[in-house]
């Protein structure tokens, strides 16, 4: 099956600084590569995705990057700001079956210090 | 637009109670639809999905069960909840690839 791998599992930064979390998977059928945010005590919230057949999607402050070939991708952040401060989780799907459910990272906890 | 109910927000329960999470989608048809589990601190662990009414599909071998009695309707039970039970469940619904969830029941066991 699909196995993602996401780190750090924590990370600290000062606020204006860029964070970057990484991500790898295994099934080289997935083609969609999502990210998602979760506030303490809330439901994980979609921020950004990525398709395979783009290697960089920019959306204001965030951006993802997708290597295929090298079967990972990142998340980027920058100018970071307090409200930054959640868990992040990558995901990709598995095709094993005849749908792709999303089968998640453990997530990295960032905080933002102002 | 689609949008997805869970309930209850909180759930205090005794071991060896009973367990029932409903979840329903509104505003599409035939969603794919999923149960993950988040334990204190932990990622997101896929329990069960649902492709239609009916059909159930299990990830991980556990003390729960699913069903899916209606298109839009998903309730994850349990006839005996364990200390290990408790945590973060979230229902999801997903038009593919994609998954939208709902807010959650966080769920102790004492």
């Amino acid at each position: 099956g699909e196995n993602v791998e996401q780190h750090p599992s924590t990370l600290s930064v000062q606020e204006g600084d860029s964070a970057v979390i990484k991500c790898t998977y295994s099934d080289s059928a997935s083609n969609y590569f999502p990210w998602y945010k979760q506030e303490l005590g809330k439901r994980p919230q979609l921020i950004i995705d990525i398709r395979s057949n783009v290697g960089e999607k920019k959306d204001q402050r965030i951006a993802v990057t997708l290597n295929k070939t090298a079967k990972h991708f990142s998340l980027h952040i920058t100018e970071t700001q307090p409200e930054d401060s959640a868990v992040y989780f990558c995901a990709a799907p598995y095709y094993g079956g005849s749908q792709g459910n999303l089968i998640f990272g453990k997530g990295t906890k960032l905080s933002v210090k102002p | 637009s689609q949008t997805i109910h869970q309930w209850p927000a909180t759930l205090v329960q005794p071991v060896g109670s009973p367990l029932s999470l409903e979840c329903t989608v509104e505003g599409t048809s035939n969603p794919n639809l999923y149960w993950y589990r988040q334990a204190a601190g932990r990622g997101l662990q896929l329990l069960f999905y649902s492709v239609g009414i009916g059909q159930i599909s299990s990830e991980v071998p556990q003390n729960l069960s699913a069903s899916r009695p209606q298109d839009r309707q998903f309730i994850l039970s349990s006839k005996k909840l364990l200390l290990s039970d408790s945590g973060f469940y979230l229902c999801a619904w997903s038009p593919g690839p994609k998954a939208f969830f709902g807010q959650g029941t966080r769920l102790t066991v004492v």
